[in-house]
């Protein structure tokens, strides 16, 4: 099946800092989403991009799906941004989305 | 609009029982999906509902089953529970075959 991988698996920035975080794929994908999982464990969804660049407020992303990655911009990181960050594809075959292992970043003040 | 709704948020067993999560999708989507996150395992497809049949099932043993009603809300079912089913359940809907997924906040199951 498809594997996805994400980078760094764990990043410490200091509030205010911008960060970039990447998620690799091995095949193609009809769609990739990326979630901010909270404290409590909800996964929010932050973008559904199968390709291109979509911003929201202080977060973009962009996908290039011909070279199979994805990254995800932080910029002027706040407390409230920490957590886990999951990149999680979707294929024809599969029917279903596999998540990456995910970045966790934590902002401190 | 609601978002997808699950209940119980947190749940405590004893090994052996059996329990029962729900789900509630958001108004109009007709796919669930429920996934099993882990420490060690991470993010984990359990099964996707559409339309009240089951179109996609993980590699999970048989104590996992789910089922979904004619008003989308879906069900899943672990029997024999085991200490390793420990774990939070979450659920996801979609509108369709596309889309993107929205999920609920979990139901974090303790098995003892």
């Amino acid at each position: 099946g498809i594997q996805v991988e994400q980078s760094p698996p764990d990043l410490i920035l200091q509030e205010g800092a911008n960060s970039t975080l990447r998620c690799n794929f091995s095949d193609s994908v009809n769609n990739l989403q990326w979630f901010h999982q909270n404290p409590w464990g909800q996964l929010i969804n932050l973008f559904y991009i199968p390709s291109g660049t979509k911003q929201n407020g202080r977060l973009s992303a962009t996908t290039v799906a011909t070279e199979r990655y994805s990254l995800l911009y932080i910029s002027s990181s706040q407390t409230t941004d920490s957590g886990v960050y999951f990149c999680a594809v979707f294929t024809g075959t599969a029917s279903k989305l596999t998540f990456g292992t995910g970045t966790r970043l934590q902002v401190t003040l | 609009k609601a978002g997808v709704t699950q209940t119980p948020r947190y749940l405590i067993k004893t090994r052996g029982q059996q329990v029962t999560l729900s789900c509630s999708p958001i108004s109009g989507h007709r796919s669930v999906s429920w996934y099993q996150q882990t420490p060690g395992q991470g993010l984990q497809f359990l099964f996707e509902y559409f339309s009240e049949t089951q179109r996609n099932k993980g590699n999970f043993p048989g104590r996992f089953s789910g089922r979904q009603f004619s008003n989308s809300r879906s069900e899943m079912n672990v029997s024999t529970l085991e200490l390793g089913d420990s774990a939070l359940y979450l659920c996801a809907s979609r509108w369709d075959s596309s889309g993107g997924y929205t999920f609920g906040s979990g139901t974090r199951l303790t098995v003892v």
